[in-house]
């Protein structure tokens, strides 16, 4: 039972160019999170997902998009990386409902020069 | 929406000293608060949440006491080890239907020192 796992662990980009981050859960939660976390800012709600097939905008969406094809995956894409984007990204799941446990995912640490 | 604010920033403790963090949330309709530990190069894992119909829960040396009337929660660590030092966050649960989302504080830096 790995948890929740992501792909790739670091990345470096250069401004423009596009990338997919891929986060798999093996627990069969429904919800899936992806936040990212930039010094003295914690963590901000990128996009969720209540289920396959959908997904919702978070509190940073912009410059972001996501899909939820299979219950166990959530991909978070970046079009065209600006360094503005340069962050520590973390996919997590829960079984639902707000007040859920959130499991995490060890992050990707993703450099945009 | 929800903003949930967390004090102190930093804070270093004497090994066996206790620790304590603030956090205050603005919704009065929130009505779950999870704290979260994230230890160098992991990802955040739950260490210990409370709901609105409660005021207080321990779980050995670490407890948190949360205010509905003045929306305020703290946590409380005990008996501080080396193995406490780490990043703190608070969160509390947005309100309205159909909401799944966590707002979390900007988080805490202990540093428990032997």
């Amino acid at each position: 039972n790995a948890g929740v796992t992501q792909t790739p662990k670091f990345r470096v980009l250069k401004t423009g160019q596009s990338m997919t981050l891929l986060c798999a859960q093996d627990m069969n939660h429904e919800y899936m999170y992806w936040y990212r976390q930039d010094p003295g800012m914690g963590l901000r709600l990128i996009h969720y997902s209540v289920g396959e097939g959908t997904t919702a905008k978070g509190e940073v969406p912009d410059g972001y998009n996501v899909s939820r094809l299979k219950k166990q995956n959530f991909l978070l894409g970046l079009e065209s990386a600006a360094p503005s984007q340069t962050s520590v990204y973390f996919c997590a799941s829960s079984t639902g409902l707000a007040t859920a446990e959130q499991y995490f995912g060890p992050g990707t640490r993703l450099t945009v020069t | 929406g929800e903003n949930v604010e967390q004090h102190p920033s930093t804070l270093s403790v004497q090994e066996g000293d206790s620790a304590v963090i603030k956090c205050t949330y603005s919704d009065s309709a929130s009505n779950y608060f999870p704290w979260y530990k994230q230890e160098l190069g992991k990802g955040p894992q739950l260490i210990i949440d409370i709901r609105s119909n409660v005021g207080e829960k321990k779980d050995q040396r670490i407890a948190v006491t949360l205010n509905k009337t003045a929306k305020h929660f703290s946590l409380h660590i005990t008996e501080t080890q080396p193995e406490d030092s780490a990043v703190y966050f608070c969160a509390a649960d947005l309100s309205g239907a159909g909401s799944y989302q966590l707002t979390f504080g900007k988080g805490t830096k202990l540093s428990v020192i032997p």
